[in-house]
């Protein structure tokens, strides 16, 4: 079956223009994050829903950013107001558990430069 | 603040030479550690979770093992498909939180 899908692949946006990178994840999974990984880095934790609700967002690094969710599978990373800190690749994860401490199955990323 | 400290930064060995790679974590009660594997240009593969100190998994020429402070990915044999990006994470028991804390990994080429 169809694994995690991130589009677009690639994304290059001026500074200060918005942005939305989109997720479509494993069909029934519960569980969906968003991760954020710098060239060299690990991925850091941006934001996680629970179906439609989003349960935890305190990795949004500013209000810049919003993630939504909406019926509880496809979702949408929104970036306004791009920043060059805001180059990077951007990944999905979606899990069949509620559980979160169980096993992840990630996208390929979407990566962001901004110029 | 969880912290995931992962060592070595890079590792490279000779098919065949098995050795072991290193995270050492900082939590205030686990919930799971994780191991990931990350090729170039994709998204981290899953390998293992552990629960608790003392527990061990193993898949193939790989086997990870968990301590209170600290977790070993061991490669017996390596061959070179296993050349990739091993990324340990860990997950806290903290009020609701769903944050997953990633290190950042261990870069090991196996050479033919």
């Amino acid at each position: 079956g169809a694994g995690v899908s991130q589009s677009p692949r690639y994304k290059v946006a001026k500074r200060g223009q918005d942005v939305a990178l989109r997720c479509d994840p494993i069909s029934g999974h519960v569980s969906l994050f968003w991760y954020q990984q710098a060239l060299g880095q690990g991925p850091e934790f941006l934001t996680y829903f629970q179906n439609e609700a989003q349960l935890d967002k305190s990795g949004l690094p500013s209000d810049r950013f919003f993630a939504e969710r909406p019926e509880g599978s496809v979702s949408t990373l929104k970036i306004q107001r791009t920043q060059q800190e805001d180059s990077a690749v951007y990944l999905c994860a979606s899990s069949p558990s509620e559980q979160t401490n169980t096993e992840a199955f990630f996208g390929q990323g979407t990566r962001l430069t901004v110029v | 603040e969880d912290q995931v400290t992962q060592s070595p930064e890079a590792l490279r060995l000779q098919e065949g030479e098995s050795s072991s790679l290193n995270c050492s974590y900082t939590v205030s009660g686990l919930r799971g550690l994780f191991w990931y594997r990350q090729d170039p240009g994709k998204g981290p593969e899953f390998l293992f979770t552990l629960y608790s100190a003392g527990e061990e998994k193993e898949k193939e020429r790989l086997k990870a093992t968990l301590t209170k402070k600290e977790s070993f990915l061991h490669i017996t044999a390596p061959k070179p498909e296993d050349s990739a990006t091993y990324l340990c994470a860990v997950q806290a028991h903290s009020g609701g939180y769903q944050k997953v804390t990633f290190g950042t990994g261990t870069k090991l080429q196996v050479i033919p």
